[in-house]
């Protein structure tokens, strides 16, 4: 069983509509939670970090995390075509510096 | 630009070559790291460096080697590549978890 689990889609969408992407994982260790943004032809970019359970914002970008279930989620509000992209979870240990990275879902926005 | 520089951005190679691929940053981060990117597998760590002069073996490191001589450089080296090591590469680089990894734009790499 992989330590993190993500749908890898693909995952489309109309444009402005609420995106829900999703990761699992396994190790009740992990405490760090991010999202990376992948454009075509591109390297990963941080777009959200998270510690611990509770809900992070960051404009139209919310970031939850529940660790009773094992469960991250990325949300997306008002979704753009400049939106569409591969997202990953990344997830760490406390005093790890490697990551654990999720498959990534590989998101369209449709205008 | 603060960041990673990776070259070359894509290359064809004949199996049984050698070929080392290059990694600078200029953000003085301790740890670097090695990922290939494959479709359907996602980004699988094949050497990292926690620091100067210390390297260790991610997920699928065979076939692979690295040196990290200082801070700035993290070299890959494929002694002779075969067509299963067709991949994207990244090259990424971190501080402290918290900041989480600063990655490379990648290298297309073809073994024919």
């Amino acid at each position: 069983q992989k330590e993190v689990e993500q749908d890898p889609g693909p995952l489309s969408v109309p444009e402005g509509a609420i995106v829900s992407l999703n990761c699992t994982y396994s190790n009740s260790a992990f405490q760090y939670f991010m999202w990376y943004r992948q454009y075509s032809r591109k390297g990963p970019e941080l777009l959200m970090y998270t510690y611990s359970s509770g809900n992070k914002e960051d404009g139209r970008f919310t970031a939850q995390v529940d660790k009773s279930s094992k469960y991250i989620s990325l949300f997306i509000r008002d979704s753009q075509p400049s939106d569409s992209a591969t997202y990953l979870c990344a997830l760490s240990r406390q005093g790890a510096q490697k990551l654990v990275f999720g498959q990534g879902t590989r998101l369209t926005i449709n205008p | 630009i603060a960041g990673i520089t990776q070259a070359p951005t894509s290359q064809i190679l004949a199996a049984g070559r050698r070929m080392t691929l290059r990694c600078t940053q200029d953000m003085r981060h301790n740890a670097m790291y090695w990922y290939r990117q494959d479709l359907g597998l996602g980004l699988r760590l094949i050497h990292y460096s926690n620091t100067a002069g210390t390297t260790g073996k991610g997920e699928v490191p065979d076939g692979y080697s690295v040196s990290r001589a200082n801070t700035d450089d993290f070299p890959l080296t494929l002694a002779s590549a075969v067509p299963s090591q067709t991949s994207v590469y990244f090259c990424a680089s971190s501080d402290s978890w918290g900041d989480g990894y600063t990655f490379g734009s990648g290298t297309r790499l073809t073994v024919v």
